[in-house]
Order: structure tokens, then C-alpha cells, then sequence
């Protein structure tokens, strides 16, 4: 059983407020990391496809970056807005079409 | 990318009934997945359902349990079996376009809560 873990577990900050999440995963057999949105009633969307130890990837004020030699991925939101708010999905891919979630991080922003 | 539309959007059902989900994609794919989220726990994937061949089932399920369907590669069911209060989850579908690094698309899930 491949272990995925994310932290915090839930997150309240005020808008304007900058903040971040982890994603935990395992050192050995990595083939890719992917980061989803899933908004409350939507389908979860994807964010970033981080293949490469030390890739950073941005959209927006939405930026991740990843270290595959110590396992682990950094979600980071700057100036949170109110939008933003949605459980963020880490998934890490061992093989093709085969992915581990996390239990995702669950974000607030209040106006 | 791929639009994925599920049906039924939520169901409330009675223990020890049948439920069958489906998922229709806008386009052909080979890879489709079903995932399950029970209430607060993590997507958990339950089977990929390739065109052509059976479904390969994750541990913990069985086809008996979740039986699936595959009869083209735009569209896919998953029937939850003889329910019990334990199956309410939400279920996703999935695909994944091409091979290798590529994300997944979701459809917007089935809320199934069994009484």
C-alpha cells in the first residue's frame, strides 16, 4: 500500500492571506505527481503534472514545486481569494494510469 | 481535454438494492477509471475498465461487489451491489488521454447515500 500523505488537513486563512500545503509520497518508483482542485459539486480538476526532481510549475498565483529525492511536493497559493477556496488532491503516479491520492487539504479563504 | 458527464448526479437507496452508474465521454479513450470517496477519506480507485477486456479490480474489490461494463470507448457502468450503509461514498469516473505522465479527467461524480 503506497502511502500519500497531505497536511495540513484543513486550512482557514482570510483573503490576501499567502499559504501552502504538502504532499508526502513515496521516494522510490516515481513516475509523476499531479495536483487537482475539486471544488464542492464540480469534478476535481487537474492543477500541475510534475514529473522531474526540482520542477516548478505556476499558473496564476498557484505555484507547486517537487523533490523526488525526499519525496514530497509543495502546493503554494499567493494572495488567496475567496475562489480559491476547495480540497486540493495530491496524486502520485507509480505507472502508467495508476495513482495514489492523498486525502487532500481542504482550504477556506474568508473575504 | 476529455468531458465526462455521470448519471445519476445523486441517489438515496434503500440496503440491499442495486445501483448502476454511468459515465459518457466526449471522446474515445482506452483507460477509464472508477474511484470511490468515502466521507473523509482519500479517492480511492476501485477498477480500470479497458474496451475489449475485463475489468481490473483493485484489493478490497470484487467484481461480484462492483461489476462493470465496458462496451466501447466512450462509455463505461459500474453497478454497486447489494448495498449496505457502508457503499454511501461518492463514485467518480475517470479517463486518461494517451499514455504516460498525462492527468486524469473526472466526471462530476455520483453522491450515492444508502439508507
Amino acid at each position: 500500500i503506497l502511502n500519500v500523505e497531505q497536511s495540513p488537513q484543513s486550512l482557514h486563512v482570510q483573503e490576501g492571506d499567502s499559504t501552502n500545503f504538502t504532499c508526502s509520497f513515496p521516494s522510490s518508483n516515481f513516475y509523476a505527481l499531479h495536483w487537482y482542485r475539486w471544488e464542492t459539486a464540480k469534478s476535481p480538476e487537474a492543477l500541475f503534472v510534475m514529473t522531474l526532481n526540482g520542477d516548478e510549475k505556476k499558473k496564476g498565483r498557484i505555484s507547486a514545486t517537487l523533490n523526488t529525492k525526499e519525496g514530497y511536493s509543495y502546493l503554494y497559493i499567493k494572495g488567496s481569494q475567496p475562489e480559491d477556496s476547495a480540497t486540493y488532491l495530491c496524486a502520485f503516479k507509480y505507472n502508467a494510469g495508476k495513482s495514489t491520492f492523498g486525502d487532500g487539504t481542504t482550504l477556506t479563504v474568508k473575504p | 481535454s476529455a468531458v465526462i458527464s455521470q448519471k445519476p448526479s445523486r441517489d438515496i437507496c434503500q440496503r440491499g438494492t442495486s445501483l448502476t452508474i454511468q459515465c459518457q465521454v466526449d471522446s474515445q479513450v482506452t483507460m477509464m477509471f472508477w474511484y470511490r470517496q468515502q466521507p473523509g477519506q482519500s479517492l480511492t480507485l476501485i477498477a480500470t475498465a479497458n474496451q475489449g477486456s475485463e475489468a481490473t479490480y483493485e484489493s478490497g474489490f470484487v467484481i461480484d461487489k462492483f461489476p462493470i461494463s465496458r462496451p466501447n470507448l466512450t462509455f463505461s457502468t459500474l453497478t454497486v451491489s447489494n448495498m449496505s450503509p457502508e457503499d454511501s461514498s461518492i463514485y467518480l469516473c475517470s479517463v486518461e488521454e494517451g499514455w504516460g505522465y498525462n492527468e486524469q479527467f473526472f466526471g462530476p461524480g455520483t453522491r450515492l447515500t444508502v439508507l
